[in-house]
C-alpha cells in the first residue's frame, strides 16, 4: 500500500537555507493533508496542513504547497535551523477525517 | 498546552502474554486512534474510535486486539495474545469535536515482545 510516498529518505542542508521536503500520492480521494515532524523516541509532532481546496498555507518559516494535478504536494522550510533536524512525515485523509495515511518520512539534517 | 500522554513509555512481554497500552487524550477530545509503526517501517492506523465505538479499523487490527475507553479520560488498547511481529511503537492519537480535526499524537510506547 503505497497511497502516499515520500521518495527521498533524507534530505541534508545547511543552516539559513530552504528544505524542500516532497510528497506524492496517489488516491485522488484525499482531501487533506498534514505534515508531522517526529524526533527519535517521540510520538509525530503537527506542523502544518492544507485542505485540497487551496493550493498553499503558510505558518511562520513552513509553507506547505499543493499540486492536485500532480498529486504532489511540498513543505519548505526557510531559513532552516538546526532545531529542525527531524523527520517529516507527510499524511493524508479523506472527508477531512479518520484514520490518516501516512508516506515513509524524510530524515532532515540542518547542519550548522 | 494540552497533551496526549502514554504509559507505560517501554513494555517487554513474553510471545503470548497479554498486554495493556494506556492513553489519556486531549480533554475534551472525542475522536481516539491507535496507530503503530514498526521499526523502519511507516506508521500504520490501527484503529479510530469515537462514541464509545469503534468507528474503522484496519486489517491489523485483528481479533487479537481490543480497544476501550474505561472511564472518562483513560482510553487503552489490549493486545490478547502477542506476537514477534507485535513489536513496534504504539502511538495514540485524539482529535477534537470532529473527526476532520487535527489528530494529535502521544509520546508513544515501544513494546517489545520476546
Amino acid at each position: 500500500d503505497q497511497q502516499v510516498k515520500q521518495n527521498s529518505p533524507s534530505l541534508s542542508v545547511q543552516e539559513g537555507r530552504i528544505s524542500i521536503l516532497n510528497c506524492d500520492y496517489t488516491n485522488s480521494m484525499f482531501d487533506y493533508f498534514l505534515w508531522y515532524k517526529k524526533y527519535p523516541a517521540e510520538g509525530p509532532t503537527f506542523l502544518i496542513s492544507i485542505s485540497s481546496i487551496k493550493d498553499k498555507n503558510e505558518d511562520g518559516r513552513f509553507t506547505v504547497f499543493l499540486n492536485k494535478s500532480a498529486k504532489h504536494l511540498s513543505l519548505h522550510i526557510v531559513p532552516s535551523q538546526p532545531g529542525d533536524s527531524a523527520v517529516y512525515f507527510c499524511a493524508a485523509n479523506v472527508n477531512q477525517g479518520g484514520k490518516l495515511i501516512f508516506g515513509q518520512g524524510t530524515e532532515l539534517s540542518v547542519k550548522p | 498546552e494540552p497533551e496526549v500522554t502514554q504509559t507505560p513509555s517501554h513494555q517487554v512481554t513474553q510471545m503470548g502474554q497479554e498486554v495493556i497500552l494506556r492513553c489519556v487524550p486531549i480533554s475534551n477530545h472525542l475522536y481516539f486512534y491507535w496507530y503503530r509503526q514498526i521499526l523502519g517501517q511507516k506508521v500504520e492506523f490501527l484503529v479510530s474510535f469515537y462514541n464509545n465505538e469503534i468507528s474503522e479499523k484496519s486489517e491489523i487490527f485483528d481479533d487479537q486486539f481490543s480497544v476501550e475507553r474505561p472511564d472518562g479520560s483513560n482510553f487503552t488498547l489490549k493486545i490478547r495474545s502477542t506476537k514477534l511481529e507485535d513489536s513496534a511503537m504504539y502511538f495514540c492519537a485524539s482529535s477534537g469535536w470532529t473527526s476532520g480535526e487535527t489528530q494529535y499524537f502521544g509520546p508513544g510506547t515501544r513494546l517489545l515482545v520476546l
